[in-house]
């Protein structure tokens, strides 16, 4: 069983719909969790930062992390055709060495 | 500011030869961490290195090492490359190395047949 599950997707969405990503964990000692966004052919940008449990708004993106449930999430509201990427959850039990999700393909068409 | 660059973009290689990527991270960053991604494994860590030190390390092969320069940039070598060695390679660069402040390179697509 890998340490961080996320569902691959390919996710489908209409422009404007409210989008959930998820990815489950198994080591506790994870208290970094971060959310990046990979455009075909580059490299992942960070997109949300969040330290332990709770929630975090940036604009259009909430992330939410439980603890309790080995659980976090990334919302997208208002979803735009810009979006389309693949998202990687990732967490670290230190501030280094990040353990990264296999990514969720993320389509939004007009 | 100049974002992280590596070089070269994309590389064909067969078996059993070796290659040799290059990192240069943002200027003032002193930490520089490399990633092997694919699409069955997704992104896994290969090593950090701070001030030419490596400071941590994946579970990967002897065959996967790496260096730091004193200028920061860094190099990773593949020795005898394998077929499942194709992949995105990508560096990391930061400031300190905390989680919150790492840039990704656009990656070095390697391709070994």
């Amino acid at each position: 069983q890998k340490e961080v599950e996320q569902d691959p997707g390919p996710l489908s969405v209409p422009e404007g719909a409210i989008v959930s990503l998820n990815c489950t964990y198994s080591n506790s000692a994870f208290q970094y969790f971060m959310w990046y966004r990979q455009y075909s052919r580059k490299g992942p940008e960070l997109l949300m930062y969040t330290y332990s449990s709770g929630n975090k708004e940036d604009g259009r993106f909430t992330a939410q992390v439980d603890k309790s449930s080995k659980y976090i999430s990334l919302f997208i509201r208002d979803s735009q055709p810009s979006d389309s990427a693949t998202y990687l959850c990732a967490m670290s039990a230190n501030t280094d060495k990040l353990i990264f999700g296999t990514g969720t393909r993320l389509q939004v068409f007009p | 500011k100049a974002g992280v660059t590596q070089t070269p973009r994309y590389l064909i290689k067969t078996r059993g030869q070796q290659v040799t990527l290059s990192c240069s991270p943002i200027s003032g960053h002193r930490s520089v961490s490399w990633y092997q991604q694919t699409p069955g494994q997704g992104l896994q860590f290969l090593f950090e290195y701070f001030s030419e030190t490596q400071r941590n390390k994946g579970n990967f092969p002897g065959r996967f090492s790496g260096r730091q320069f004193s200028n920061s940039r860094s190099e990773m070598n593949v020795s005898t490359l394998e077929l499942g060695d194709s992949a995105l390679y990508l560096c990391v660069s930061s400031l300190s190395g905390t989680a919150r402040e790492q840039y990704f390179g656009p990656g070095t697509r390697l391709t070994v047949t």
